[in-house]
């Protein structure tokens, strides 16, 4: 029984199309981060946020914008896809800073 | 933000033997290494970590060894198995930042 949903599980798009990644996690966590994992870069950090706060973001297209409604929610926005966004994107949480992070099971993405 | 090299990035040995993989940070504020493995197809997972305040943290096959003067930590696994075998990224976090991880190291244990 997973604890962080992400939806959808495999994501087909056209480039120049925009999508949102869903992430919800019931562990009660008041971290949560965005990574992506791609053949170029494994496990590439993106996005931390506390609390619904934006901690730290190493994504420097201004195409990827999270989005916290709720506590436990981060979804991720994804504007003007391209090909080169192609990736599995993880959303992740964890009970504070330097403890261990969960990895929800991803969104496979494919830009054509 | 930190930045984490792990080496090597491909690693194979023979069942029964040992596999280490080595790892150096930058951030000298950082105080958490955790080690995920990651299956095909699947989410990362954390297999062991270790803080700051530590030197060596050992559970069953699974060492960490943690020199903090050289910034560098390694994984020893012992005792390899087939079932070992798979993605391995290690990865270090400090105050007020996410953890970065390495390139990964895809290790074959070979019957």
């Amino acid at each position: 029984d997973p604890k962080i949903i992400q939806k959808p599980k495999y994501l087909v798009a056209v480039t120049g199309s925009e999508k949102i990644l869903i992430c919800e996690q019931y562990l009660g966590h008041n971290a949560m981060y965005w990574y992506r994992q791609s053949a170029k870069k494994p496990l590439e950090f993106m996005f931390s946020y506390s609390y619904q706060k934006l901690m730290d973001n190493q994504t420097a297209s201004s195409r990827f914008q999270p989005q916290s409604s709720k506590k436990n929610h981060l979804d991720l926005q994804i504007t003007a896809l391209k090909p080169d966004d192609s990736a599995t994107y993880f959303c992740a949480s964890s009970q504070g800073e330097s403890t261990e992070v969960f990895f929800g099971k991803g969104t496979r993405l494919t830009v054509v | 933000g930190e930045q984490v090299e792990q080496l090597p990035s491909i690693l194979r040995v023979q069942e029964g033997s040992s596999a280490s993989i080595n790892c150096s940070y930058e951030d000298s504020a950082s105080n958490y290494f955790p080690w995920y493995k990651q299956e095909p197809g699947e989410n990362p997972k954390l297999i062991i970590d270790i803080r700051s305040n530590m030197e060596r943290k050992q559970i069953q096959e699974l060492i960490v060894l943690l020199d903090k003067k050289a910034k560098r930590f390694s994984l020893h696994i012992t005792d390899t198995q087939p079932g070992d075998s798979a993605m391995y990224f290690c990865a270090a976090s400090g105050n007020n930042n996410a953890p970065r991880f390495g390139a990964g190291t895809k290790l074959s244990v070979k019957p």
